[in-house]
Parts: C-alpha cells; sequence; structure tokens
C-alpha cells in the first residue's frame, strides 16, 4: 500500500528565504504526482504535476523535482512571500484510474 | 481549466439528520470522481471512488450504508452522509478527473471542500 511522508510537518521562514519541502512515497512505481496548495478551511490548489517519466516541472518561483527510483520529490519555493503562507500537500498515483494517496503536509508560515 | 463546484461550503445541523454534498464538473465530464474527507490538520483520506452508471467502490473502514453516494451523471456525483452523528464532522472535499488518453496523464480536479459541522 503506497504511502506519502512529508517532511517538515511545520515551517516557518522569514519573507524572502528560499526553501525546500520534502516528500517521500514508499512505492516507487508511480504513474504521476503532484503538489497542492492548501489555505485554512479551503479546498485544493493544483500547483505542478509531474509525469513519472519527468524529473522536474516549474511555474513561476515554484520548481517541484522527482526522483522516482528513491521514492522521493522536493518542492522548491523561491524567495518567499508571506502569501506563500498555506499547507503544501504531496499527493501521487499508482497506476491507471487510482486516485491519488496524499500525505499528510507541510504547514508553511512566512514571516514579513 | 478543469472546475469542480462542490455544494454546500458548508453545513451545519442537527445530529440524525441526512446530509447531501454535491459535486459537479462544469466543463468537462468526469467518469470517475472521488470522494476525500479531512480532519483538523490531517491529511486527505480517500472515502470512495464514485463510477457513472455503477455502485461506488468504498475504502476500507468506511461504511457504505453511512456515506450513500450516487453518480448519476457525467457531471454530477453526491455524498449524503445519513443519520450525521457528531463524529462525522468534517472537511469533506471531492475529486474528478476527465477521461481521455491516458488516465495517468489527467490530473484530479479539486472542488472547494464542505464543511460539516454536526451538533
Amino acid at each position: 500500500k503506497q504511502e506519502v511522508t512529508q517532511i517538515p510537518a511545520a515551517l516557518s521562514v522569514p519573507e524572502g528565504e528560499n526553501l525546500v519541502l520534502n516528500c517521500s512515497f514508499t512505492d516507487s512505481a508511480i504513474y504521476n504526482l503532484q503538489w497542492f496548495r492548501q489555505d485554512p478551511g479551503k479546498g485544493l490548489t493544483s500547483l505542478l504535476l509531474i509525469q513519472s517519466s519527468q524529473r522536474e516541472q516549474t511555474s513561476g518561483r515554484l520548481n517541484a523535482s522527482l526522483d522516482k527510483s528513491s521514492g522521493r520529490s522536493t518542492l522548491y519555493i523561491a524567495a518567499s512571500q508571506p502569501g506563500d503562507s498555506a499547507t503544501y500537500l504531496c499527493a501521487v498515483r499508482n497506476s491507471g484510474n487510482t486516485p491519488l494517496v496524499f500525505g499528510k503536509g507541510t504547514r508553511l508560515s512566512v514571516i514579513a | 481549466g478543469a472546475v469542480v463546484s462542490q455544494h454546500p461550503s458548508w453545513v451545519i445541523c442537527k445530529s440524525g439528520t441526512s446530509v447531501k454534498i454535491e459535486c459537479r464538473s462544469l466543463d468537462f465530464q468526469a467518469t470517475t470522481m472521488f470522494w476525500y474527507r479531512q480532519f483538523p490538520k490531517q491529511s486527505l483520506m480517500l472515502m470512495a471512488t464514485s463510477n457513472e452508471g455503477s455502485k461506488a467502490t468504498y475504502e476500507q473502514g468506511v461504511e457504505k450504508d453511512k456515506f450513500l453516494i450516487n453518480h448519476a451523471s457525467l457531471t454530477l456525483s453526491t455524498l449524503t452522509v445519513t443519520s450525521a452523528h457528531p463524529e462525522d464532522s468534517s472537511f469533506y472535499i471531492c475529486s474528478a478527473r476527465a477521461p481521455g488518453g491516458t488516465y495517468s496523464n489527467q490530473p484530479q480536479h479539486f472542488g472547494d471542500g464542505t464543511r460539516l459541522s454536526i451538533l
């Protein structure tokens, strides 16, 4: 059974810092991996989707990498801003029509 | 982009009430929708997979008679929490994926969630 772990569980940084969020998964035979953002009491916003054949995806200040063989992904946020404060969720899909399996998330606070 | 609409966004009701939550794909057809539940400071846990025109597949530990799922069309799935009790209070989120091409290449699109509070 696929399990997704995110470290750290919470992170607080001053504005302007670059930061890295980590995600690991137990079954490396994934089809794709998604990073989401969730604001308190809200739904999910998809940030980046990485296919199993890809090594990274970039969108603005966000860069997500994937090392499928080692079961790891990282989300890099450059020049963090207070508006980046949210919970970041990593989720993987194993195969076919299976649903995403989520990690518990990393709660990020960017202090102005 | 693909939009999933979930309604209502917030429900407060008395214990014993049945509550229906709707999930609609607005600009695409979704043969498969997923229902998740999220407790405070916890991750999303899959409850069931809803397939259009057939019975839903429930995850282990989820009572199918408690959480009734109906996926009657390609754009609508409903989750009914029957005889809700305070322990059913949670954040429920639906998700849909557009078919076509390779399933694995299609991202899941999420609704904004429904916060259910049972008094």
